[in-house]
């Protein structure tokens, strides 16, 4: 089982901060998953890398995989209360193993 | 286009009791799989099926079931509820050009 760790588990920012959120394994993955998810609803998809050393950009998100696809962070710039929610990172082929998650409230 | 639908949204059983939940995934996708979230915990693997055959399998007892139909929806069959069985079951369907999965609303189970 390729595990992720995801930190930290709580963030907490008033709004127009800057956030970032790590996601780590000691396994390889040919790429990762970053998913957004709100209360009682299903994790929505927000960009795959998958390439060593990407970094890919959504508006205010940039995301970014390490060179040895190792781990991936996301940051967030001047967040927003729409922002607040669980970020869920994953990897693997078929069989997605997801990290625990990390929990961002955006204060207004 | 429609997305991944999910029935029913919630459904409340007793210990030892049956369920069945369905997953219809998006038009054009034969993959579904299959997960289990619990509270403050991210999804875990149950089962995957392509093309109506079973891909893989989670670390989840005999107790879980699927299949998948004709039309590649999928029902996910769960025998004899235990109190730890209550979560959100999130149905995910696989653009495999992308090799990348998008989620149902999921059905909230709660085992009384």
């Amino acid at each position: 089982t390729q595990l992720l760790e995801q930190s930290p588990q709580f963030l907490s920012i008033q709004e127009g901060e800057n956030l970032t959120v790590y996601c780590n394994s000691s396994s390889v993955f040919s790429s990762l998953q970053w998913y957004r998810q709100e209360p009682g609803e299903g994790p929505v998809l927000l960009v795959t890398v998958v390439t060593g050393g990407e970094v890919k950009k959504l508006k205010r998100l940039t995301f970014q995989f390490g060179d040895a696809r190792k781990d991936s962070s996301l940051h967030i710039t001047a967040a927003q209360p729409g922002d607040t929610g669980l970020y869920l990172c994953a990897g693997g082929d078929y069989k997605l193993s997801f990290g625990a998650g990390t929990t961002v409230t955006v204060r207004a | 286009d429609a997305g991944v639908t999910q029935s029913p949204t919630h459904l409340i059983k007793t210990r030892g009791q049956q369920v069945t939940l369905r997953c219809s995934p998006i038009s054009g996708h034969k993959s579904v799989s299959w997960y289990q979230q619990v509270l403050g915990q991210g999804p875990q693997f149950i089962f995957q099926y392509y093309e109506k055959e079973e891909r893989g399998r989670g670390n989840f007892p005999d107790r879980f079931s699927a299949r998948q139909f004709p039309n590649y929806s999928s029902e996910l069959n769960v025998n004899a509820l235990l109190l730890g069985d209550s979560a959100l079951y999130l149905c995910a369907s696989t653009d495999w050009a992308y090799n990348e999965q998008f989620f149902g609303p999921g059905t909230r189970l709660t085992v009384l």
